[in-house]
């Protein structure tokens, strides 16, 4: 099993349109979860940060599951400029120090 | 506050050249990360930084790749020789808390 395993998308959906993103995680220790923003040839950017069983940040809830080890991302009100690469980022650590492990990201497009 | 500062933006180079990028993160973060980022794939982590000590260095092809941290400041990475799959963007990311910031990377393509 993967670090990390997202939807493959693409996700295409109109505008006002609700959709929601799963990521499942192979490390059961993993106590914080991230989803990060990338656009089209941007670096990636933090969106929200999930620490217990979930977060909610105007549009945009993420919600932790960890008995079953899955998180998912969810955009209500779909607008044009959510378009981009959400990449679901699980905690690892090496030599003592924390890092993070990506996968490879879920794609949005939304249309008028 | 500055961010962090990659160069160059772009390079295109022959398979079997070297080339090498640089990395100015924002002042003060200790953790310093080089990540490649291929095409359709997320960043995986070639080498990770505390200060100007490597603390996890155990996904870079260390035949071709090297970085160094000297004065726990920038950071160069470099490649040598490239290969075509090489051919990504090299994410350059600090870290403040649980949260990391990235540059704007360079894309290197290998013909």
């Amino acid at each position: 099993r993967k670090e990390v395993e997202q939807d493959p998308g693409p996700f295409n959906v109109p505008e006002g349109a609700t959709v929601a993103f799963n990521c499942t995680y192979s490390n059961s220790a993993s106590q914080s979860f991230f989803w990060y923003r990338q656009d089209c040839r941007k670096e990636p950017k933090l969106l929200m940060s999930v620490y217990s069983s979930g977060n909610e940040d105007g549009r945009f809830t993420a919600q932790l599951n960890r008995a079953s080890q899955y998180i998912s991302l969810l955009i209500r009100d779909s607008k044009l400029s959510d378009s981009a690469t959400y990449l679901c980022v699980v905690p690892g650590f090496s030599g003592g120090y924390n890092k993070l492990i990506f996968g490879a990201g879920t794609r949005l497009a939304v249309h008028p | 506050e500055a961010g962090v500062a990659q160069s160059p933006r772009y390079k295109i180079i022959e398979k079997r050249q070297s080339v090498a990028f640089w990395c100015n993160p924002i002042s003060g973060h200790a953790t310093l990360y080089w990540y490649q980022q291929i095409l359709g794939q997320g960043p995986k982590l070639l080498i990770q930084f505390q200060n100007n000590g490597v603390v996890d260095d155990s996904q870079l092809p260390k035949d071709r790749f090297s970085a160094e941290r000297l004065k726990g400041v920038d950071s160069t990475l470099k490649i040598q020789p490239a290969k075509l799959e090489d051919s990504a963007v090299y994410l350059c990311a600090g870290r403040r808390g649980n949260e990391q910031f990235f540059g704007p990377g360079t894309r290197l393509t290998v013909l």
